[in-house]
């Protein structure tokens, strides 16, 4: 059973709609999550950081988190060319190092 | 900004032969991590370092992988025996501390070495 698992898209959106990103996981162990942006031959970067359920806001970004149904999702506002990239859902299992287990990511397109 | 950095960026090897990935953590981290991305997979997490020693490891991380930190500044990856499926990119990562999965302490990871085993 995959741990973390992500539509692997593409998802297609136009400039300044919302992009929607979804994740499950199957830990119910997992207890802080993550999305991090991943442009192609890149390192990943931290966008957003959760361990509550409910909802968090960071700019143009919110994540929302549901640990009874094991779901994360990610929005993005005001989409831009610029989020063009692979997100990437990570979770940190409880008991762990701060080690992240991740999904396989997906590919958002904002098309002008 | 503090970063962290690894060399080389783009490591050719023959099966068989041993390579070594070298990271610099971030200065005043204490946590260290190696995470490898097989191109078009997932991040995959191999291992975690800490106080000089191990402190978790995941099943692709076998006998033939070992990690060193020689000294107060490099954290090296070594693989021992290259095989073809160890073709990826390894990124390095490190954290200022850990102190629980509710505690924000992001983890940054450098730009990758990408590994083609020839």
């Amino acid at each position: 059973q995959k741990e973390v698992e992500q539509n692997s898209g593409p998802l297609s959106v136009p400039e300044g709609a919302i992009a929607s990103l979804n994740c499950t996981y199957s830990d119910r162990g997992s207890q802080s999550f993550f999305w991090y942006r991943q442009y192609s031959g890149k390192s990943p970067e931290l966008i957003m950081f959760i361990y509550s359920n409910g909802d968090k806001e960071d700019g143009r970004f919110t994540a929302q988190l549901n640990k009874a149904s094991q779901y994360v999702s990610l929005l993005i506002r005001d989409s831009q060319p610029s989020d063009s990239a692979t997100y990437l859902c990570a979770v940190n299992r409880g008991g762990s190092q701060g080690n992240l287990i991740f999904g396989k990511g997906t590919k958002l397109s904002v098309k002008p | 900004e503090p970063e962290v950095t690894q060399t080389p960026s783009h490591q050719v090897t023959q099966m068989g032969q041993e390579v070594i990935l070298r990271c610099v953590p971030i200065s005043n981290h204490l946590y260290f991590y190696w995470y490898r991305q097989i191109l078009g997979q997932k991040v995959e997490f191999l291992v975690s370092f800490y106080n000089n020693e191990i402190s978790e490891k995941s099943e692709i991380f076998d006998d033939q992988f070992s990690v060193e930190r020689p000294d107060g500044s490099n954290f090296t990856l070594k693989i021992r025996s290259t095989k073809l499926e160890d073709s990826a990119m390894y990124f390095c990562a490190s954290r200022e501390s850990y102190s629980g999965p509710f505690s924000y302490n992001e983890q940054f990871f450098g730009p990758g070495t990408r590994l083609t085993v020839l």
